[in-house]
């Protein structure tokens, strides 16, 4: 069975311009979540959705990231402008919470900005 | 200018011997544990779970403790492999979707 889907897995880019990372989620898990990990704070969560609707975006570090989950196959997450302090390793994790609420992490991407 | 970051607790074992890897938490309401081994270059990927109405509960040489009066977990891996080097990471929750995640001690095995 395929795992959570990331896309790209490595993006390198100028400060400024816009990032748009990708999720596929495992066939059958209602709720996705977007983390970011770094060096310096470890492994943060940045939003959550719960059956396509974001449920808990606290984590987001301000307005120039945003996420969607148009359909329960796919979500992104979005950063506009991008700074150099925005990279960092983002993973996307996906549960089926009636399971339990364990999450299975996607490879990750991993984000460069100049 | 200085680097700084977080300072992982670092676990050096010879192959071949039992590890154990502690966890402290601080939410008395947590319910679910779970621990989690990343990879270099890889995602977090799920060890194994407890809930709180467990103390023990294993799985293939791993076994995971959990001592809710001192709010403290523990992974024992028996007979430490190469293939076992990581970050381990332990992560809670008290219901929800909401996991929290400690910072992660660096398991290392020395042929």
């Amino acid at each position: 069975d395929a795992g959570v889907i990331q896309s790209p897995r490595h993006e390198v880019t100028e400060m400024g311009q816009e990032v748009t990372l990708r999720c596929k989620p495992i066939s059958g898990h209602n709720s996705l979540f977007w983390y970011r990990q770094t060096m310096m704070r470890g492994l943060e969560l940045l939003i959550y959705f719960n059956n396509n609707v974001p449920i808990d975006d606290s984590g987001m570090p301000e307005d120039r990231f945003s996420a969607k989950m148009p359909n329960a196959s796919f979500s992104t997450l979005k950063i506009q402008p991008s700074e150099p302090r925005d990279s960092a390793v983002y993973f996307c994790a996906s549960s089926f919470p009636t399971g339990g609420d364990t999450q299975y992490f996607g490879p990750g991407t991993r984000l460069t900005v100049l | 200018g200085e680097s700084v970051g977080l300072h992982l607790p670092t676990l050096s074992v010879q192959e071949g011997d039992n590890s154990i890897i502690n966890c402290a938490y601080s939410n008395s309401a947590s319910d679910y544990f779970i621990w989690y081994k990343q990879e270099s270059g890889k995602g977090p990927q799920f060890i194994i779970d407890i809930r709180s109405n467990m103390d023990k509960r294993q799985g293939q040489r791993v076994t995971v403790l959990l001592n809710k009066t001192v709010k403290h977990l523990s992974l024992q891996i028996a007979a430490t492999q190469p293939g076992d080097s990581a970050v381990y990471f332990c992560a809670e929750t008290s219901g929800g979707n909401k996991l929290v995640f400690g910072a992660g001690t660096i398991l290392r095995v020395k042929s």
